[in-house]
């Protein structure tokens, strides 16, 4: 156990639905990332927030909608998802964005149908 | 762009038997951040061992260790003494050192199996 952690762990949602992943973390960080792992593929970084602010959005279509309400909580709403969407969602945290050791969460495994 | 390539899919290993992953990278920076993460079926990416460019000297944490070839561009990882609970998927990682190049991109993993 690293101190992040993500709810739910197992997500089905179907393609018209509207669901939200949550991470948390109580380590004092003031960083925190998403990252996407799809089967067979390097982890994609999708969106970096640093003191609440996001710092960077890594091309990630818009169905995707992170929030991070303040440096302890980070959300990624998801809308109208497509199949290909289907992946683990990992969430990081560490001390500072530019911080080189990231601790992760255990991800969510999201299925879109 | 920097690339990280890991060439096993998969490997195995006796238990007590060392085994090795390889892993190389691709990148026009001198300074810069290697690592090696663990991902066992918890899902939970754990780092297991972190090397500066900087240092020539290869970085050891208990039973890992990293043959780091700066000039090859090359960082493999050993596994001594293998345990049951080191079978996971690895994943070798890189992040600059420079500025606010912060992404750590990482390789495609290794999955590593421990047999008894």
């Amino acid at each position: 156990e690293t101190g992040v952690t993500q709810t739910p762990r197992h997500l089905v949602m179907g393609m018209t639905n509207k669901k939200s992943l949550k991470c948390e973390q109580h380590l004092g960080h003031n960083a925190m990332y998403w990252y996407k792992q799809s089967a067979k593929k390097p982890l994609e970084l999708m969106f970096v927030y640093s003191l609440e602010e996001r710092v960077e959005n890594n091309s990630v279509p818009s169905r995707f909608s992170p929030e991070c309400p303040n440096s302890s909580h980070l959300f990624l709403h998801l809308h109208t998802l497509q199949p290909e969407d289907s992946a683990l969602y990992l969430c990081a945290s560490s001390l500072y964005w530019d911080n080189t050791e990231a601790f992760f969460g255990q991800g969510t495994r999201l299925t879109v149908v | 762009a920097q690339t990280v390539t890991q060439s096993q899919p998969e490997m195995s290993v006796q238990e007590a038997e060392t085994v090795t992953l390889s892993c190389t990278y691709d990148t026009s920076e001198s300074d810069y951040y290697l690592f090696w993460y663990k991902q066992p079926p918890s899902r939970q990416m754990i780092l297991v061992i972190r090397q500066e460019a900087y240092k020539q000297q290869n970085a050891t944490e208990n039973r890992f260790s990293v043959n780091f070839q700066k000039a090859a561009k090359s960082f493999s990882l050993k596994i001594s003494d293998s345990q049951l609970g080191d079978a996971a998927m690895y994943f070798c990682a890189y992040r600059s050192a420079q500025g606010s190049n912060y992404k750590l991109t990482f390789g495609k993993g290794t999955l590593l199996t421990v047999n008894p």
